[in-house]
C-alpha cells in the first residue's frame, strides 16, 4: 500500500512571496503519476499538476512548478509569485500505474496555504 | 465543454434512510471513481468503476455501500440506512481509458451529506 505525507498542516506567506509545499511518500511501485490538488472554499478539488515517474524532468504549469526527486520519494510543489487566490488547501496525491489499468488516488492529508495581502 | 457533474450538492438524510449520489463524467471519459472526505482531512478512495463493470472497490464500506456506472446514465453511489457517521463530501471523479496515458482524475463539486 502506497502513504503520502505532508508535514505542513498550515502555511502563510505575504501575497508576492515564494512558498514551498512539502510532500514525500512511500511505495514499491515503480511506475506511477504524482499530483497536487487544490481546493479553495468552494470545496471543489482542482488539478494544479501533474508528474509522470518515469519523467526526470519537473513539471511546471505557469507559477506552478514541482521539485521530483525519485529517490528520495519526494514531490514539492513551489508557488511563485503568490497570490491571494492561491489561498486554499493542497494535497499532494499519488496513484500506480501497472500498464494494465490505472488506480485510485491515495492522498496526504493536506496543507492550508493562506496568502496574506 | 462541461466538467464532472454531480447532484445533489447537498442531501439531508434523518438515520435510517436512503442517500443516492448520482455523478455524471466529463465527456469522452468512461471511468469513473468515487470519494470519501470526512471534515479536516484527505480525500479518501471507495471505488473505481467503468459502464457496467466495477475495478476496484477495496476502499468501500463492506456494508451498506454500494456502486454502479450502467450502459446509461450516471453513476451512482447507494448508502443504505445512513448512520451519522456517513456524514461527509462525497467526490467523484472521472478519466479517460488509463491506455491512452490520460488517466488524470478530473473532479465534480462534490455532495455534502449531512445525517440528522
Amino acid at each position: 500500500a502506497q502513504t503520502v505525507t505532508q508535514s505542513q498542516p498550515e502555511m502563510s506567506v505575504q501575497e508576492a512571496e515564494t512558498v514551498t509545499l512539502s510532500c514525500t511518500y512511500d511505495t514499491s511501485e515503480s511506475n506511477y503519476y504524482l499530483f497536487w490538488y487544490k481546493q479553495p472554499p468552494s470545496r471543489q478539488m482542482i488539478l494544479v499538476i501533474r508528474q509522470e515517474a518515469y519523467k526526470q524532468q519537473n513539471a511546471t504549469e505557469n507559477r506552478f512548478s514541482v521539485n521530483f526527486q525519485k529517490a528520495a520519494k519526494s514531490f514539492s510543489l513551489k508557488i511563485s509569485d503568490s497570490q491571494l487566490g492561491d489561498t486554499a488547501m493542497y494535497f499532494c496525491a499519488f496513484m500506480k500505474h501497472d500498464g494494465g489499468g490505472a488506480d485510485g488516488l491515495t492522498f496526504g492529508k493536506g496543507t492550508h496555504l493562506i496568502i496574506q495581502p | 465543454n462541461a466538467g464532472v457533474m454531480q447532484n445533489p450538492r447537498h442531501l439531508v438524510r434523518r438515520r435510517g434512510q436512503e442517500a443516492r449520489l448520482r455523478c455524471s463524467p466529463m465527456k469522452g471519459h468512461s471511468h469513473v471513481y468515487w470519494y470519501r472526505q470526512l471534515p479536516e482531512e484527505g480525500l479518501k478512495f471507495m471505488v473505481y468503476l467503468q459502464k457496467e463493470n466495477i475495478i476496484d472497490e477495496s476502499g468501500m464500506p463492506k456494508e451498506r455501500f454500494s456502486a454502479e456506472f450502467p450502459k446509461e446514465g450516471p453513476s451512482i453511489l447507494r448508502i443504505q440506512q445512513v448512520v451519522r457517521g456517513d456524514s461527509a463530501a462525497y467526490f467523484c471523479a472521472s478519466s479517460r481509458p488509463p491506455l491512452e496515458n490520460q488517466e488524470t482524475q478530473y473532479f465534480g463539486p462534490g455532495t455534502r451529506l449531512l445525517v440528522l
